[in-house]
Parts: structure tokens; sequence; C-alpha cells
């Protein structure tokens, strides 16, 4: 249980253009799912919060006209990288919080297998 | 602001037990100890999180001083697929966001 999948696992766009990335947490309802990204040999780092049916909350510094989020049903999230460049390539990683997975380490964030975003 | 302390890397032969420390030594009385790690070019995966007790599951142990100011992650048998970087995280029991610092980097020889 507690599978996070993200679809595309790698992506290459033009820089100007845009891109979506998806979030689906599979066998268990997410209300709260988390969008990070992470460059090369560096930490992962937060950009937003997202609660379903409401706003997402982005960190300090993080552009939310340029990193738009949808959180439309508790099993799914979009990140959508809007007029990309080349320092938007990164690896963008979700995590999902579950309901209730009746499970040890239930109500823990499971993470999503990361989508690679190349902007050329 | 870190809120943890762990060694950059460590190495630890095939089979034998692996212990990764961390220290915490701010942490409050709300706050949970977590441990992540992630394998190259793959998501972070949930290992164990404790809050004042000692913690067993099926993939580590978690081992919490009993002033909490430090724990340590033990992974009994470690084999090569365990290489990773191990994150070592306080996260206030009120607040689901997680920070992540640098971590260690693990590497199982065979």
């Amino acid at each position: 249980g507690a599978v996070v999948s993200q679809h595309p696992s790698r992506v290459i766009c033009k820089s100007g253009t845009s891109v979506k990335i998806e979030c689906r947490s599979l066998d268990f309802q997410a209300t709260t799912m988390f969008w990070y990204r992470q460059f090369p040999k560096k930490s992962l780092m937060l950009m937003a919060t997202s609660n379903e049916g409401s706003k997402a909350t982005y960190e300090q510094g993080v552009e939310k006209d340029k990193f738009l989020i949808n959180h439309a049903s508790l099993t799914l999230s979009t990140l959508t990288v809007t007029s990309a460049h080349p320092e938007d390539s990164s690896f963008y990683i979700c995590s999902a919080r579950g309901v209730s997975l009746g499970l040890a380490g239930a109500y823990e964030q499971y993470f999503g297998p990361g989508t690679r975003l190349t902007v050329t | 602001d870190a809120k943890t302390t762990q060694p950059p890397s460590m190495d630890c032969a095939e089979g034998r037990a692996a212990n990764l420390p961390c220290n915490h030594s701010t942490i409050s009385g709300n706050e949970y100890v977590y441990w992540y790690r992630q394998i190259h070019s793959q998501g972070p995966q949930y290992i164990i999180h404790g809050l004042k007790n000692n913690e067993t599951n099926e993939m580590a142990s978690l081992i919490i001083t009993e002033d909490r100011k430090s724990s340590t992650l033990i992974l009994p048998h470690a084999t090569l697929r365990d290489t990773a970087v191990y994150y070592c995280i306080v996260r206030p029991v009120n607040d689901y966001k997680l920070s992540f610092g640098a971590g260690t980097t693990v590497t199982v020889r065979a």
C-alpha cells in the first residue's frame, strides 16, 4: 500500500513552453500533497503544500504564478511549470499524506518516484 | 536553520549492522524524529519515526536517547540495496511539512 505515482517520469521541453506534472495516490486518499524540487547533489526543497479543494500554500521564494498547483481530487495533484526556462530544470518530487492507511506509518508522507524536467 | 546534524557520509559492510547517528539537540517535546532515505534518482522512502520511545519495524530500529537530543537509526543487516542518502528529520507533531537537510550518504560495500 501507500503508492504514489508521478507522470511523466522525465520530460524535455523548450524554453518558454509550459509543462504539467501529475501526482497520484494510487491506493489511498490524500488530503494533503506536497511538491518538492531537487537540484543535482542537493537536498529536497519544499515548494508548496496543497490541500484538496483549496489553494496551495507556497514556500517563501517560490513564484505561485510560475508553478501552478491544482489539487482537484483526493487522489490527484498537478504542478504546471509555466514559461519554463533552463534554470527550472530539476527533479520534481511530490508526496502525499494519507487520510488513513490502517498500517504502521499511517498518516505519513509517501513520495512519488520523481519527474526529471529538462528545459532546453 | 538546520535542526539536525548528520555525518556527511559513511561506509558499511554488507551483512553487518549499519548505525546512523543524528544529533537534534534543540528538539522540543512535541517534535518527532523521522528517518527517510533516498536511493539515487528516486523519491524518498519513509523508514521509521519516533517521539520518545525506541521503535522497530521491518526495515530498521530507531534508538532515541533519554534526553532526546540524539538518535541512531539501525539497519540490522545492510545489503547493497541499502546504499542511499539517509535523512534524519525533526518534525512538529501538528505540522506535516518535512525539512530535508543534507543527510548521510551511506555506501554499503560487498
